[in-house]
Order: C-alpha cells, then sequence, then structure tokens
C-alpha cells in the first residue's frame, strides 16, 4: 500500500546538523509526479508547516521559522525526499512528519492526503 | 502570512450530537484551497476534507465542509465514539501553507 516512511530523528545538541529522509514506497511509480512536504508537531502542540517541494524538485518552499536553515531536497530515483536540518534551536523539537499531496502534477495546490507516522527530533545539550 | 484561528478551542459533546467546528481566516482566500485535518493521540494526522468540500478517500459520509473567504466550517452530522479526536483546518492558498491551533472535540 502507498507508504511514507521517515528516518534520522534522534537526539542532537543545539547548534548541530541532522539530516532526515522519507522513503516512499506503494507509488514508487509515480512518486516523481507528486509535490511533498515536511509538517512537525512540538511536544503537546499543534501542527506546523515546514517545509514543501514541487513534483520534479525545481520549486521549494520554507517557513520562515526554518528559512536558512534548513533545506528540503528530493531524489526521484531513489522515491525519497529529505531535510537537511542546520543550526538547529531547542524550539526545532518536534515529531517531524513527511506527506504526500492528494493530487499529482499538474495540480498546483494540494492538502496533505498521506502521512508517514513521524520521526522525533530532539535539540537539548 | 495567513493565520487560521479555530473555535472553540474545545468542544464537549454527546455520540449521536452534530458537530461544527468553525475556522477563521486572516485574509480573504482567493481560492477553495482550505483542508481540514482529525489527529488522535500518537497518531499522524488523517485528512477528512479538501478543497473546502471535498471528502478524502474513505472518510464517512457524516463528515462535511464547507465555507469561502474568510469562514471555513467543519461539520460533523451524527457523532461516532471513534471522531473525538483533535481537529485541524489548514489553508494551502499561498506557498505557505498554515494550520490553525485546533480544536479538541471531547466526550461530555
Amino acid at each position: 500500500q502507498v507508504q511514507l516512511v521517515e528516518s534520522g530523528g534522534g537526539v542532537v545538541q543545539p547548534g548541530r546538523s541532522l539530516r532526515l529522509s522519507c522513503a516512499a514506497s506503494g507509488f514508487t511509480f509515480t512518486f516523481s509526479t507528486y509535490s511533498l512536504h515536511w509538517v512537525r508537531q512540538a511536544p503537546g502542540k499543534g501542527l506546523e508547516w515546514v517545509a514543501g517541494i514541487s513534483y520534479d524538485g525545481h520549486k521549494e518552499h520554507h517557513a520562515d521559522s526554518v528559512k536558512g536553515r534548513f533545506t528540503i531536497s528530493r531524489d526521484n530515483s531513489e522515491n525519497t525526499m529529505y531535510l537537511q536540518m542546520n543550526s538547529l534551536r531547542a524550539e526545532d523539537t518536534a515529531v517531524y512528519y513527511c506527506t504526500r499531496v492528494v493530487a499529482s502534477y499538474p495540480v498546483a495546490a494540494n492538502a496533505f492526503e498521506v502521512w508517514g507516522q513521524g520521526t522525533v527530533v530532539t535539540v537539548s545539550s | 502570512e495567513i493565520v487560521l484561528t479555530q473555535s472553540p478551542a474545545t468542544l464537549s459533546l454527546s455520540p449521536g450530537e452534530r458537530a461544527t467546528l468553525s475556522c477563521g481566516v486572516s485574509q480573504s482566500l482567493k481560492k477553495t484551497y482550505f483542508a481540514w485535518y482529525q489527529q488522535k493521540p500518537g497518531l499522524a494526522p488523517r485528512l477528512l476534507i479538501y478543497d473546502t468540500s471535498n471528502r478524502a478517500t474513505g472518510v464517512p459520509g457524516r463528515f462535511s465542509g464547507s465555507g469561502s473567504g474568510t469562514v471555513f466550517t467543519l461539520t460533523i452530522s451524527r457523532l461516532e465514539p471513534e471522531d473525538f479526536a483533535v481537529y485541524y483546518c489548514q489553508q494551502y492558498d499561498t506557498s505557505s501553507y498554515t494550520f490553525g491551533q485546533g480544536t479538541k472535540l471531547e466526550i461530555k
């Protein structure tokens, strides 16, 4: 079935870096036609959109809270999306989810239909 | 940045009752790029409604969405025990996708 699996979370000191991965299965033949996003949820808090990337990787958008520190990317040949997180802060502590949108290209604006189980990132000294 | 404000923060109802959840948007959305999600403890969110009023695959017919401009609504016609959860609204009208702060639907 259609599935997203995140990995790469862990405990890291403030100022350090971490790279999250999101591997897709069940739709690998059409992976390259869907835009993808990262959403995070701090402990006991609501959902926060972090970053999104177009189906072909040519367009990226990042939330103001992570702009200049986080970078979203994807490798369509590997059916995988990434989130490079640099200069981590305590406030980046959260569960990070990767998501796939409802409809494939050429539909531009899309809600988040498929979600991974999340990976926990803890920033602490 | 577009800000979404959900009301009420907590809604206490009984199974069988009708639930109406609202989401106010800080600036009028040009299109109907609006969604609702359900989240239960320890689980990832689940998409319920997209493009304001379209039910996602597998979502029961008791869930419906409506609205335009600056006010959007999620209605659950008759609450089932499994509907008690936290609900989030989201706009994707701009390239900066924003969520509301959530409404907790609890059993009365």
